[in-house]
């Protein structure tokens, strides 16, 4: 079974700053999605990753199979980027994802 | 651009109450998901379905839970007999043949068990 552990829970920034959040998992994937999951609750895909490198916008997201961890960054950071974060992996024989508990991020004005 | 969605957004039920929650997975995926999320917790996986069968199912799935794909476009979950620690907000996904790692997510229904 994978372990998914996020880091940090909770980040505070303020606008225009760099965000870095971090992901590592425990067994061998075949993906790692990038969610962001604002107050009403919905979930929103941002990436999926099985190597290297994706951008999108603000956005940008790495993963390293060999160390099992991914980051996700954004620049010029916004308070509209104000939500929750979420890593998840697909892989180890299950079809299901496997959810982290989520970075809760706050940028301030 | 297609989506999944689901109905009701919020369903508030009493506890031993039966409840059946709807998801319209988009129009040519043939694997659905279920997930939950339970308030200031993780998300979950549930069960996966594909060919009108179950093809996994975690532990939290149990007897309570079934889900079925009652006719060509909706995908639903059956909470037989709801309980208090049932409250949470469930996530129905879906995903097309041979698109093993991308899932596209639906916009969740809040459960309140009373």
């Amino acid at each position: 079974k994978n372990e998914v552990e996020q880091s940090p829970q909770n980040l505070t920034a303020q606008e225009g700053e760099f965000i870095t959040i971090n992901c590592s998992y425990s067994v061998g994937i075949s993906a790692l999605h990038w969610l962001q999951q604002h107050p009403g609750g919905g979930i929103v895909s941002l990436f999926m990753l099985s190597s290297g490198k994706k951008k999108h916008g603000r956005l940008i997201a790495t993963i390293n199979i060999q160390e099992k961890h991914s980051s996700l960054h954004i620049t010029a950071s916004h308070p509209r980027d104000s939500a929750v974060y979420i890593c998840a992996v697909r892989g180890g024989g299950a079809d299901g994802l496997t959810f982290g508990k989520g970075t809760h991020l706050i940028i301030q004005p | 651009e297609p989506e999944v969605t689901q109905t009701p957004s919020h369903q508030v039920t009493q506890m031993g109450q039966e409840v059946i929650l709807r998801c319209v997975p988009i129009s040519n995926h043939l694997y659905f998901y279920w997930y939950r999320q339970i308030l200031g917790q993780k998300v979950e996986f549930l069960v996966s379905f594909y060919n009108n069968e179950i093809s996994e199912k975690s532990e939290i799935f149990d007897d309570q839970f079934s889900v079925e794909r009652p006719d060509g476009s909706n995908f639903t979950l059956k909470i037989r007999s709801t309980k208090l620690e049932d409250s949470a907000m469930y996530f129905c996904a879906s995903r097309a043949r041979g698109r093993y790692n991308e899932q596209f997510f639906g916009p969740g229904t809040r459960l309140t068990v009373l």
